[in-house]
């Protein structure tokens, strides 16, 4: 069963911070790759999806980086901001099946 | 075009009881999955439907169970209620099973009493 890990649970930074958000994850048999953000009680944002032939994807300010071989994404936010401030999960699709299964997420917060 | 949308936002119910979800996908979508969330457990899937047909289940007692529509419309049910259900249960929507991105709507926040 395919396992997905987010280092680190919580991260405070300064505002103006780059920062990068890790997620690994156990089986490398992936379809894609999906970054999401939540905000406290509401539902799932997506940020970026990176398929398993692509080794990063860009948008604004986030790149997303897949290294399938070695089971490991991870998302870079630069010159970070207070409205960054969420959880970050990122959830892999395996080849089979549409289901993702999801790490625990990263709680960010920047500071003003 | 609109989002996925979930109704009722927020629940409050006692245990024991039964309740029913619903979920309305993206114009065009016709897959239908569900999650649950909890601080715990983190986000779990529960099933996914397509063409109202259940195409996958997730790893959860049968108390939980769902339904797709003609209209892609989705409904989940959860019965004779236990504290432990207490948790934000989300809906995501793809094109159809084989669609790369899920969009996911607001959630239903379920407390259980």
């Amino acid at each position: 069963k395919q396992e997905v890990t987010q280092i680190p649970a919580a991260l405070s930074v300064p505002e103006g911070e780059n920062l990068v958000l890790n997620c690994s994850f156990t089986d490398s048999a992936i379809y894609n790759l999906q970054w999401f953000r939540q905000d406290p009680g509401k539902g799932l944002t997506s940020l970026l999806l990176i398929q398993s032939s692509q080794r990063e994807q860009t948008s604004g300010r986030l790149n997303a980086s897949l290294d399938k071989s070695s089971g490991r994404s991870t998302l870079y936010i630069a010159a970070s901001q207070p409205g960054d401030s969420a959880t970050y999960l990122c959830a892999v699709k395996p080849n089979t099946g549409n289901q993702f299964y999801f790490g625990t997420g990263t709680s960010l917060t920047v500071i003003p | 075009k609109a989002g996925v949308t979930q109704t009722p936002r927020y629940l409050i119910k006692t245990r024991g009881q039964q309740v029913t979800l619903s979920c309305s996908p993206i114009s065009g979508h016709r897959s239908v999955s569900w999650y649950q969330q909890t601080p715990g457990q983190g986000l779990q899937f529960l099933f996914e439907y397509f063409s109202e047909t259940q195409r996958n289940k997730g790893n959860f007692p049968g108390r939980f169970s769902g339904r797709q529509f003609s209209n892609s419309r989705s409904e989940m049910n959860v019965s004779t209620l236990e504290l432990g259900d207490s948790a934000l249960y989300l809906c995501a929507s793809s094109l159809d099973p084989g669609g790369d991105e899920q969009y996911f709507g607001p959630g239903t926040r379920l407390t259980v009493t």
